[in-house]
């Protein structure tokens, strides 16, 4: 069964480091997703992606923040200059034209 | 603002027990409700409802909607261990050409031998 994957499973970076997150999506899915998950609290959306470019963003999804398809299979999330506060489990999600979306296994950002 | 709302926050029962959690929200242009596990990390589809009173089965597991009085329930009969998890609500909306999740806060579950 085709399914959602993420590298890597947990990042290690010091404040103000550059991080990428790397995902690949099912690959007949034309939608994808960044969540975020702090520790304790619940999944909140960062960004929907379709067509090569941001659907939707939240607020959470500020400058720092930049996603990008740059070969047709991958998908990444870049933050430009990490903070304490974007320590969190980041899940990368697809879905076809429905609702269904399936997320990957997460990677844990951890920020010191 | 989109509110969903889970119940309760944590539970926990005996294997071969009946439960039901239960998810509440409020949304404007309400799309879609979908229910999702979550055990160590990704969380794993269950059921995707837009109907009202049409009840999704999937073995021991069930979830039925009512969109009039906006909200859904999740069954789960026969308990076992392998059912402790987060179960997660999350709705999406209509408009626009996305359809991001808004999620709850999740029920835990602990199912004890």
């Amino acid at each position: 069964e085709p399914e959602v994957t993420q590298t890597p499973s947990h990042q290690v970076t010091q404040m103000g480091q550059e991080v990428i997150l790397r995902c690949v999506p099912i690959s007949n899915h034309l939608y994808f997703y960044w969540y975020r998950q702090i520790l304790g609290q619940k999944v909140e959306f960062l960004v929907s992606f379709y067509n090569n470019e941001i659907s939707e963003k939240s607020e959470i999804f500020d400058d720092q923040f930049s996603v990008e398809r740059p070969d047709g299979s991958n998908f990444t999330l870049k933050i430009r200059s990490t903070k304490l506060e974007d320590s969190a489990m980041y899940f990368c999600a697809s879905s076809t034209s429905t609702d269904t979306q399936y997320f990957g296994p997460g990677t844990r950002l951890t920020v010191l | 603002e989109d509110k969903v709302v889970q119940s309760p926050l944590s539970l926990v029962v005996h294997e071969g027990d009946t439960v039901t959690l239960n998810c509440s929200y409020e949304v404007t242009n309400f799309r879609s409700l979908l229910w999702y596990k979550q055990e160590k990390k990704a969380p794993t589809f269950l059921f995707m409802l837009t109907s009202s009173g049409i009840e999704k089965k999937s073995g021991r597991l069930s979830s039925i909607l009512d969109k009039k009085e906006l909200f859904s329930i999740l069954n789960i009969t026969a308990t076992q261990t392998g059912d402790s998890a987060v179960y997660l609500c999350a709705v999406t909306v209509s408009g626009g050409s996305n359809y991001k999740l808004t999620f709850g806060k999740g029920t835990l579950l602990t199912v004890n031998p």
